[in-house]
């Protein structure tokens, strides 16, 4: 049973930092891409960042990119974001997401997100 | 960025209805088309994946087509569990984009 469980969410001021973590099970962590997508209210979804098989690549989406960034470790089966500079406008439900491939592609399975709160 | 317009915004219909979704694409993205449902408290769900390929476990009632810019998602005889948003996603490009959403509501 593939399982994808993020953690780390929470309030968080504005110009700080947070991290997120998403836990995989079920699966070969280190044969699959894996991505953060986020669901802001009212702004749908929106694609965050990817980090291929075996962490060699990273592509961001323009609004966090030099202030996010994706890790992956593959000995732990693990996930990471790193939130710096955090703005209101990255207030969302943030995905943990795994790619049908070992790059980016779409997203075959999903964790149910855990929400971060960008407010003083 | 590839840019991806979805409509309706929000559609109303009933049980036994047939829906139809349509995403547009702002250049052409071949065949390179996924569909999702995404429910309140629930993990998103694939439905549909390179425009027409229905990912395993999903019902036959999905389908999907189109290619270059232009993309449908068809849902035969709306069930209950249907009522949703869906959205459509582009991987033609590093820069991964989604529409911007259907809400399929009870009429």
């Amino acid at each position: 049973q593939v399982q994808l469980v993020e953690s780390g969410g929470g309030v968080v001021q504005p110009g700080r930092s947070l991290r997120l973590s998403c836990a995989a099970s079920g699966f070969t962590f280190s044969g699959y891409g894996m991505h953060w997508v986020r669901q802001t209210p009212g702004k749908g979804l929106e694609w965050v960042a990817v980090i291929w098989y075996d962490g060699s690549n990273k592509y961001y989406a323009a609004s966090v990119k030099g202030r996010f960034t994706i890790s992956r470790d593959n000995s732990d089966n693990t996930l990471y974001l790193q939130m710096n500079s955090l703005r209101a406008e990255d207030t969302a439900v943030y995905y943990c997401a795994r790619d049908r491939s070992t790059s980016n592609d779409f997203f075959d399975c999903w964790g149910q997100g855990t929400l971060v709160t960008v407010s003083s | 960025d590839i840019q991806m317009t979805q409509s309706p915004s929000t559609l109303s219909a009933s049980v036994g209805d047939r829906v139809t979704i349509t995403c547009r694409a702002s250049q052409s993205i071949s065949s390179w088309l996924a569909w999702y449902q995404l429910k309140p408290g629930k993990a998103p769900k694939l439905l549909i994946y390179k425009a027409s390929s229905l990912e395993s476990g999903v019902p036959s009632r999905f389908s999907g087509s189109g290619s270059g810019t232009e993309f449908t998602l068809t849902i035969t005889s709306l069930q209950p569990d249907d009522f949703a948003t869906y959205y459509c996603q582009q991987y033609n490009s590093y820069s991964l984009t989604f529409g911007g959403g259907t809400k399929v509501e009870i009429k």
